[in-house]
């Protein structure tokens, strides 16, 4: 099946200070990448969508200046957490669509906790 | 209209038992409909998925039912193992967002 990779699997950092997630498809090209973010023993809740070469679009109640993503490949996409507090520590996934399917696969997830 | 009901919310089965889960959603625009397994400190992987054009599909030990017209779907795990043991989102992708809809999860205990 198709694979998406994410890095760090998991990050430590101090509040105040930015993270940069990366998410990649591995073996496909992906139009379009989705951020979720899932607290423990929760579902998946979207933070955002991002076409590749366009903004994304961030669901209602996520802020976009504090969670930045760039998806500039069909390959790879970023989610910057940027001054982070403590109340952002949670489990971020990332999901990719192949171009040619609807069939929606996700990272491993990277774990945040900030300090 | 975007919802998926996933129900129970925590279910514990007997090795070699068969394990149901349940979801119902109310957007008939769905088309798509996953299933996926979630271990603890990992993402979601792909389970198996069903188009509302199939009543039944089934690989291997895991088969999902889908009922259209009770905008229902369900997964069955047969013969149940220990290793099975973790937590299954069902979801629901169509409509006018085209993105995955997801239902609560269900937390599987597969006892030895």
């Amino acid at each position: 099946g198709a694979v998406v990779s994410q890095h760090p699997s998991w990050v430590i950092c101090k509040s105040g200070t930015s993270v940069k997630i990366e998410c990649r498809s591995l073996d496909f090209q992906a139009t379009t990448m989705f951020w979720y973010r899932q607290f423990p023993k929760q579902s998946l809740m979207l933070m955002a969508t991002s076409n590749e070469g366009s903004k994304a679009t961030y669901e209602q109640g996520v802020e976009k200046d504090k969670f930045l993503i760039n998806h500039a490949s069909l390959t790879l996409s970023t989610l910057t957490v940027t001054s982070a507090h403590p109340e952002d520590s949670s489990f971020y996934i990332c999901s990719a669509r192949a171009v040619l399917a609807g069939t929606q696969y996700f990272g491993p997830g990277t774990r945040l906790t900030v300090l | 209209q975007q919802q998926v009901k996933q129900s129970p919310q925590s279910l514990i089965v007997q090795k070699g038992g068969i394990s149901i889960i349940n979801c119902a959603y109310e957007n008939t625009a769905f088309d798509y409909f996953p299933w996926y397994q979630q271990f603890p400190g990992k993402g979601p992987a792909l389970l198996i998925a069903i188009r509302p054009d199939v009543s039944e599909k089934k690989e291997g030990r895991f088969t999902i039912s889908f009922n259209k017209s009770a905008k229902q779907f369900s997964l069955h795990i047969m013969d149940s193992q220990p290793g099975d043991s973790a937590t299954y989102f069902c979801a629901a992708f169509g409509g006018s967002a085209r993105q995955l809809t997801f239902g609560s999860g269900t937390q599987l205990t597969v006892l030895p």
